[in-house]
C-alpha cells in the first residue's frame, strides 16, 4: 500500500527564518503527483504547491519551494522569509494512478514573531 | 467569486439520526471528493464523483452516502450506521480527476 510519512508533527520558528518541512512517500509507481497543503486555524484547506514526478525542476511559488528527491521517495517543502501568517497545518499528499490522494498526518507549524 | 460552499459549519445531532451535508460549487468542475479528517490524521477520502450521476466509495463509504444529481452538487448523509461520526468533513471539486483539489470550508459534525 502507499503510504505518506510526515515525521514532524510539530514545529516553530521564529518569523522571517527559513523553515523545512520533511515528507517521505512509499510508491512503487513511476508517474505521479505530489502536492502540499496548508490548512490554518481556519481550517480551510489551500492547496501550496505541486510537483509532476517526471519533471526534474523543483516547483516553486513565491516563498514556497520543494526539494523532490524521486530516487529517495522525498518532497521537502521549503518556506522561506516566514511570516505570521503561514502559521497552519501542512499536508503532504501523493496522487496515485488511480487519482486518489493520499495524505500525511500534517506537520503543525508555528511562527513566532 | 468562485468557490466551494460547505453548510452549515457546525451540525449536532442525536445518535440514531441521520444527518445531510451540503456541498455546492460553481467552478465548474466536474470531479467531487468527500474527505473526513479526525485530529492526528490525514484526510480520508469517502466518496468521489467523476460525473453527474456516477460516484464512487473511496476507502472509509461504510455508514456514507451521496448523489449527484447536479454538476454543481454533491450531498453526504452520515447514516445511524456510521459508528463513529463526529468529526471534521471536508468537501472538493476538481476540473476532472486527476487535476489538483481545491476545499471548501468544511462541516464540523457532532453526534452525541
Amino acid at each position: 500500500a502507499q503510504t505518506v510519512t510526515q515525521s514532524q508533527p510539530e514545529m516553530s520558528v521564529q518569523e522571517a527564518e527559513t523553515v523545512t518541512l520533511s515528507c517521505t512517500y512509499d510508491t512503487s509507481e513511476s508517474n505521479y503527483y505530489l502536492f502540499w497543503y496548508k490548512q490554518p486555524p481556519s481550517r480551510q484547506m489551500i492547496l501550496v504547491i505541486r510537483q509532476e514526478a517526471y519533471k526534474q525542476q523543483n516547483a516553486t511559488e513565491n516563498r514556497f519551494s520543494v526539494n523532490f528527491q524521486k530516487a529517495a521517495k522525498s518532497f521537502s517543502l521549503k518556506i522561506s522569509d516566514s511570516q505570521l501568517g503561514d502559521t497552519a497545518m501542512y499536508f503532504c499528499a501523493f496522487m496515485d494512478s488511480n487519482y486518489q490522494l493520499i495524505w500525511g498526518a500534517g506537520t503543525k507549524l508555528i511562527i513566532k514573531p | 467569486d468562485g468557490g466551494i460552499t460547505q453548510s452549515p459549519k457546525y451540525l449536532f445531532r442525536k445518535e440514531g439520526q441521520n444527518v445531510t451535508l451540503s456541498c455546492e460549487q460553481n467552478l465548474n468542475h466536474d470531479a467531487m471528493y468527500w474527505y473526513r479528517q479526525d485530529p492526528g490524521q490525514g484526510l480520508r477520502l469517502i466518496y468521489y464523483s467523476q460525473i453527474v450521476n456516477d460516484f464512487q466509495k473511496g476507502d472509509i463509504a461504510e455508514g456514507y452516502s451521496v448523489s449527484r444529481e447536479k454538476k454543481e452538487s454533491f450531498p453526504l448523509t452520515v447514516t445511524s450506521a456510521q459508528k463513529n461520526p463526529t468529526a471534521f468533513y471536508l468537501c472538493a471539486s476538481s476540473i476532472v480527476q486527476g487535476w489538483e483539489q481545491y476545499f471548501g470550508p468544511g462541516t464540523r459534525l457532532t453526534v452525541t
